[in-house]
C-alpha cells in the first residue's frame, strides 16, 4: 500500500496523559499536513511541513501540541496533558506541494480522552 | 469572515434530482480549488479539481468565478451512492509562495430512494 498511513487508528487515553501519533506520507510527497476534525465539522488546519520545515502552525493550536518531521519523511504529532476537548479525528495528508496539486489523506487517528 | 464558507445544508433529495452546492472564499490570492467527498467516519477523498473557469466529469460539474470568489458543484441525476459530505477546499497563498489547503465545514447530502 503506497498511500498515506497513520498510526494508531484509535487511541483512548486518560485526561492529563501525553499521546503521540505518527503519519507516513506518500514517499515522493514533500508537503505534509495535519488536520483535526470533530463531528459535523470540516477538517481544521493544525500545521504543515515542506520537507522537514514547519511552515505554519495554526494559532488555534495550543502550546500542548507539537509536530515534527525530522527527516522530511514521516511526521509525529504530540499532544501533552490531554484534555477532553482534544477528542477528535486527527487527519494527516500529503501532497507534491505545488499550487495545483491535491492532497491525499490517511485514514486518521481517532482520539478519545476520558 | 471565515476563509471558506459553504452552504450549511443538510440537503435531502430524491434519486434522480439535480443538486448544487455553493462555496465562497475570502483570500483573493487563492490559486486552485477542489471538491472533496467524505463518507461517514472515513477520510476525505478528491472528487474534482477546479483550475480555471470550471470542469465537468460525468454527472458532476464544478464552476469557478474568480471575480466573485465563488465555487459551485452541481450533481445531476443523483444516485443513492452520492450520499456523503462534500467539502470545498481552497489552496491559498499563505505568503512566500507557500500554499496551504483550507477546508470548508462541508455540506451533507442524503439521496433518498
Amino acid at each position: 500500500d503506497t498511500g498515506v498511513s497513520q498510526n494508531p487508528r484509535h487511541k483512548i487515553t486518560k485526561r492529563g496523559q501525553n499521546v503521540t501519533f505518527r503519519c507516513d506520507p506518500i514517499s515522493e510527497h514533500n508537503r505534509l499536513y495535519w488536520y483535526r476534525q470533530t463531528l459535523g465539522q470540516g477538517p481544521e488546519f493544525l500545521t504543515y511541513f515542506q520537507n522537514e520545515a514547519q511552515l505554519e502552525k495554526s494559532r488555534l493550536l495550543s502550546d500542548r501540541f507539537s509536530a515534527e518531521r525530522p527527516k522530511g519523511s514521516f511526521s509525529t504529532l504530540e499532544i501533552q496533558r490531554t484534555e477532553q476537548g482534544d477528542s477528535a479525528m486527527y487527519l494527516c495528508a500529503s501532497s507534491l506541494g505545488s499550487w495545483n496539486t491535491e492532497a491525499f489523506f490517511g485514514q486518521g487517528t481517532r482520539l478519545t480522552v476520558v | 469572515r471565515k476563509e471558506v464558507e459553504q452552504d450549511p445544508g443538510p440537503f435531502n433529495v430524491p434519486e434522480g434530482a439535480t443538486v448544487a452546492f455553493n462555496c465562497t472564499y475570502s483570500n483573493s490570492a487563492s490559486q486552485s480549488f477542489f471538491w472533496y467527498r467524505q463518507d461517514c467516519r472515513k477520510e476525505p477523498k478528491l472528487l474534482m479539481s477546479v483550475y480555471s473557469s470550471g470542469n465537468e466529469d460525468g454527472r458532476f460539474t464544478a464552476q469557478l468565478n474568480r471575480a466573485s470568489q465563488y465555487i459551485s458543484l452541481l450533481i445531476r441525476d443523483s444516485k443513492l451512492s452520492d450520499s456523503a459530505t462534500y467539502l470545498c477546499v481552497v489552496n491559498e497563498d499563505s505568503g512566500g509562495s507557500n500554499y496551504k489547503l483550507t477546508f470548508g465545514k462541508g455540506t451533507l447530502l442524503t439521496v433518498n430512494p
